[in-house]
This record gives C-alpha cells, sequence and structure tokens, in this order.
C-alpha cells in the first residue's frame, strides 16, 4: 500500500534559518505529491504540489522537487519566518494505483520559528 | 467564495450519545471525504464518497456512518460515540478522486467523555 514517512519535530529553528523537512513516500503507481500547511486552530491548506518525476512545486517561498530515483519530496525553504510556524504534512494521491484512498497523509511535522 | 463548512466546530458530548457533524460544499464537487487527526499519526480517512448516493469506507471506518444523499452535503454520524473517537476531524471535498488538491473544511474538534 502506500504510505509517506516525515520527520516528525518539533523542529525549532530561528528566523531567517535554511529549512529543510523530509519526506519520503511508497507508492504502487505513480503519485502526485503535496505538501500542506496547518496553521493553529485553521484546516489544512495546500501549500504547493508535484505531478510529476522532476516537477518542481513552488509557493511562498517553499519549494520541494519530486524525486523519483530516491522516492522524496523535502520541503525547503531559504529563510523562514516567524509567520512560517505551523505544521507541514507531506501527503500523495495515487489515483493510477486503483487504491480507494484520495490522500495519503505523512504524520505532520510542527515547524517552531523563534525570532 | 469557495468552501467546505462544518458544524459544530467544538463538542463536548458523553459516552453513548448519538451525534453528527455536518459537512457541506458549495463548489458542486462530487468527491468527498473524512478525516481524523490524532497527535503523532497525522490525518487518517474515515470515509469518502464518490458522488450522491456511492460511499466507502477509508483507513479507519470503525464506529463511524456517513451518508450521501445531495451532493453538496456529506454528515458524519457516530451513532454510540467512545472515548477513542475523541478527535479532530475534517471534511473534504475536490472535483473528483483524481484531482486533487482536496479543499478543508476548518475541523471539529470532538470531546467524548
Amino acid at each position: 500500500g502506500n504510505s509517506v514517512t516525515q520527520m516528525e519535530g518539533p523542529v525549532t529553528l530561528s528566523e531567517e534559518a535554511f529549512l529543510t523537512i523530509n519526506c519520503t513516500y511508497t507508492a504502487t503507481g505513480y503519485p502526485s505529491l503535496f505538501w500542506y500547511v496547518q496553521y493553529p486552530g485553521e484546516g489544512l491548506q495546500l501549500l504547493l504540489k508535484a505531478t510529476k518525476a522532476d516537477d518542481k512545486g513552488s509557493n511562498k517561498g517553499f519549494e520541494a522537487t519530486y524525486r523519483k530515483e530516491t522516492t522524496s519530496f523535502h520541503l525547503e525553504k531559504g529563510s523562514v519566518q516567524v509567520s512560517d510556524s505551523a505544521v507541514y504534512f507531506c501527503a500523495l494521491s495515487d489515483a493510477s494505483g486503483g487504491g480507494a484512498d484520495g490522500l495519503t497523509f505523512g504524520k505532520g511535522t510542527h515547524l517552531i520559528i523563534q525570532p | 467564495e469557495a468552501q467546505v463548512t462544518q458544524n459544530p466546530r467544538y463538542l463536548i458530548t458523553v459516552t453513548g450519545k448519538k451525534l453528527t457533524v455536518t459537512c457541506s460544499q458549495n463548489m458542486n464537487h462530487e468527491y468527498m471525504s473524512w478525516y481524523r487527526q490524532d497527535p503523532g499519526l497525522g490525518l487518517r480517512q474515515i470515509y469518502y464518497s464518490m458522488n450522491v448516493e456511492v460511499t466507502d469506507k477509508g483507513d479507519v471506518p470503525e464506529g463511524y456512518k456517513v451518508s450521501r444523499k445531495e451532493k453538496r452535503n456529506f454528515p458524519l454520524i457516530l451513532e454510540s460515540p467512545s472515548p477513542n473517537q475523541t478527535s479532530l476531524y475534517f471534511c473534504a471535498s475536490s472535483l473528483s478522486r483524481v484531482h486533487q488538491p482536496q479543499h478543508f473544511g476548518d475541523g471539529t474538534r470532538l470531546s467524548i467523555l
């Protein structure tokens, strides 16, 4: 079956630090990959996505590249801000696999940015 | 404005007292689903629906029911809630199963005493 593994944290960084949150996946077909962000007290919002190998998704200074050879989709940002403090979820969608699921999520990484 | 609306946002209740969490979307989406979010476990799908009158189990369906009588509504029913169903619940919708991302509601925090 499909699965997503990501570092759980909490990850604590200082403002303007470089961020990497690792995400690896297992899928039976050819998945699309996503990063969602959850701010305190809110639902999930799509941050970025990539639908095929070597695609790079980007939004709000965050980037992630779909690496089929390493089955990874690591999230990066060059200079984080306090407002980036949130929980980040890596997820995949594998419609081609014939399974019933919509999205398969990782467990989430709690990111804390200190001023 | 495109949105997924859940009600209630917060509920504290007791074991065995039936409850329903409503979910409504205004985007004419075919695909709707329910997730629960628990610390250290991420989001897990409870039930999903590909269209009106078509529902199926997700990864953790035990203790839950759903119905899809209309396209816009997808209520989650706990017939006899138990403390292990204390969780944060999210409803989501998308154009179809293959069309991601899903739009999420703001969540319903249930506490079953």
